[in-house]
Parts: structure tokens; C-alpha cells; sequence
């Protein structure tokens, strides 16, 4: 099983609509989690870290489930520019795993 | 916003040279990173380094690779003698504590093309 799984996606959604993306972990010693943003042929930028209370952030909210290593991240009130490849991050102890990331295209 | 930097931001070089990459991270942060993206690939973790030591590092991370911090700023990749599936986005990033804290950041990358 990988360390950090997620579906790669495409998700294809209108503007405006809300949409959850998930992962999933295997690696119990990962001690922090977050969400990052990747655009195209850039570098990964923190979108934001993820806290079993859940944390929100405007339109995006994230929420880690611990007991079932579980990691999901909801935008709602998608924008065009939300466009993008999300990549779930695990960080243990010096060594950060990243999932291969899902796709969302956000479609006028 | 205090930011990675990374040098040079493209790289074509021919397989069996060795080329060295460039980063200076944050300066406060303690813990540097690098990883590698083949194109369409996951980010790929390939070493962690602190306290001017290898941490922790991937089975990429083989004899032709090794990591520097020659002066108080720059965190160097050096890859001795390239290979084609050498090709690839390498991202250099820092970050304040081991496991992440309040996040890693990583620089814009260097392009490396093995020709």
C-alpha cells in the first residue's frame, strides 16, 4: 500500500460547485499533514496544514481523522482559478511523503 | 513573504557530467529537503538534511548524489555523473521543525535536462 494515496482524478466541476478530495495514509508515524497546491510545472505552495480539529481557511476546510488515516480537503464555491493539482502531504520525522496529487478542473 | 531560492532555474546538461544545484533556504529554518518531479511524475522525496547531516534519504538518493551546506546559506545537490532518467524538476525546500510544523517551503525549482 503506498504511504499517502489519493485519486488522481481529473475532477471536471462548474464554478461555484462544491468538491472533497481524499486521502489516505498507512504510515501511522506521520506526524503532521497538509494540503498543497501545485500549478503546473511550478513548485508545490502550502495551502494548509490539516489538524484532527479541522481547520478552514476561507473557502477550503480540511480535516484529519487519525483513527482512520484519513485526510479530505472541501472547497466550496469553486473559482476558476482553484484550478490545479492538489497534492496531500504526510511529514514524519525528516522525511515528507507526497501523494501524486488530484487534478481539479473548475469549468466556466 | 521570506521564500527558497534556487539556482539555476533551468539546467541542460550531457549524461556523464556532473552538475550541482543550488538552493538558499530560509533563514531561520533548520531542516532542508530536496526532491525530484519527473514530468507528470509524484513529488519525490530524495534527502533531509540538519545540523550540517544526511537525516534521511531515499533509495534515489544513491552514491552518484550528495548534499552540502559549504557556507551558512546555500544548501547544494550535486549528481555526479548524470543519466537520462536523471531529467527531471528538482525542488529544494526548508522548513523550521523536523516534521513539518507550519509547513515545508520550497523554492521554484531547477529544470534539469540530461541530454
Amino acid at each position: 500500500r503506498k504511504e499517502v494515496e489519493q485519486d488522481p482524478g481529473p475532477f471536471n466541476v462548474p464554478e461555484g460547485a462544491t468538491v472533497a478530495f481524499n486521502c489516505t495514509y498507512s504510515n501511522s508515524a506521520s506526524q503532521s499533514f497538509f494540503w498543497y497546491r501545485q500549478d503546473c510545472r511550478k513548485e508545490p505552495k502550502l495551502l494548509m496544514s490539516v489538524y484532527s480539529s479541522g481547520n478552514e481557511d476561507g473557502r477550503f476546510t480540511a480535516q484529519l481523522n487519525r483513527a482512520s488515516q484519513y485526510i479530505s480537503l472541501l472547497i466550496r464555491d469553486s473559482k476558476l482559478s482553484d484550478s490545479a493539482t492538489y497534492l496531500c502531504v504526510g511529514g514524519g520525522y525528516q522525511k515528507v511523503t507526497f501523494g501524486i496529487g488530484t487534478k481539479l478542473q473548475v469549468i466556466p | 513573504e521570506p521564500e527558497v531560492t534556487q539556482t539555476p532555474s533551468h539546467q541542460v546538461t550531457q549524461m556523464g557530467q556532473e552538475v550541482i544545484l543550488r538552493c538558499v533556504p530560509i533563514s531561520n529554518h533548520l531542516y532542508f529537503y530536496w526532491y525530484r518531479q519527473i514530468l507528470g511524475q509524484k513529488v519525490e522525496f530524495l534527502v533531509s538534511f540538519y545540523n550540517n547531516e544526511i537525516s534521511e534519504k531515499s533509495e534515489i538518493f544513491d552514491d552518484q548524489f550528495s548534499v552540502e551546506r559549504p557556507d551558512g546559506s546555500n544548501f547544494t545537490l550535486k549528481i555526479r555523473s548524470t543519466k537520462l532518467e536523471d531529467s527531471a524538476m528538482y525542488f529544494c525546500a526548508s522548513s523550521a521543525f523536523s516534521t513539518g510544523g507550519d509547513g515545508y517551503t520550497f523554492g521554484s525549482g531547477t529544470r534539469l535536462t540530461v541530454v
